[in-house]
């Protein structure tokens, strides 16, 4: 199948660091990526891995890849309120003609 | 560099009624691909565009369609309006396929429709 699976719920308190799941199907030639998306708006791109990487770090996002497993991560260290959202996973083959999202995780931080 | 923009943000039609919704990639992109977000169903694809030609295309009955024109502007269309067609939709563009991140999807910040 070509679903991408993420948890849908994370509670993490001010300051801990969270961590988000997701597994993908496709294990060619294929980007993943992290999007965050606030109430009402659309979708903001969070930071990008290709396939043949372990892992990226961007400030407080730490990306990584377990390609045995096909299980990607997203680490987001001291979280703050305002990283309350929804987190997407995407997969996207390339050359494919379509990003494939799982469903999302809701984060919440509590203060 | 300007965003992504959609065009109207939102939109209140009724039932058999059709509407139209527009996209603007951002500059120098060329594909445009659409989504629809439903509370229930989540994040579905839709269709994608490139060289004004669709190369792919979600499971969406044929009251959605779609179309990209020579700028890379996109707009899609849904006739025959059911209840159940109330979403947010979403544009993304990128720079074009076969190009590595460069099919790494920016997204607009969508249009949502209501119909009652």
């Amino acid at each position: 199948g070509e679903d991408v699976e993420q948890s849908l719920f994370l509670s993490v308190r001010e300051g801990d660091s969270s961590v988000i799941n997701c597994t993908y199907t496709d294990s060619s030639s294929t980007y993943l990526y992290w999007y965050k998306q606030e109430p009402g708006a659309g979708l903001q791109l969070l930071t990008y891995i290709f396939s043949n990487m372990d892992m990226k770090q961007d400030q407080r996002l730490t990306v990584l890849l377990n390609k045995k497993d096909k299980h990607l991560s997203l680490r987001i260290a001291d979280t703050q309120t305002g990283d309350s959202a929804i987190y997407f996973c995407a997969e996207r083959r390339t050359g494919g003609f379509k990003t494939i999202f799982g469903a999302g995780t809701r984060l919440f931080v509590k203060a | 560099k300007a965003g992504v923009t959609q065009t109207p943000r939102y939109l209140i039609k009724t039932r058999g009624q059709q509407v139209t919704l527009s996209c603007s990639p951002i500059s120098g992109h060329r594909s445009v691909s659409w989504y629809q977000q439903t509370p229930g169903q989540g994040l579905q694809f839709l269709f994608e565009y490139f060289s004004e030609t669709q190369r792919n295309k979600g499971n969406f009955p044929g009251r959605f369609s779609g179309r990209q024109f020579s700028n890379s502007r996109s707009e899609m269309n849904v006739s025959t309006l059911e209840l159940g067609d109330s979403a947010l939709y979403l544009c993304a563009s990128s720079l074009a396929p076969g190009q590595g991140r460069g099919e790494t999807q920016y997204f607009g910040p969508g249009t949502r429709l209501l119909v009652l």
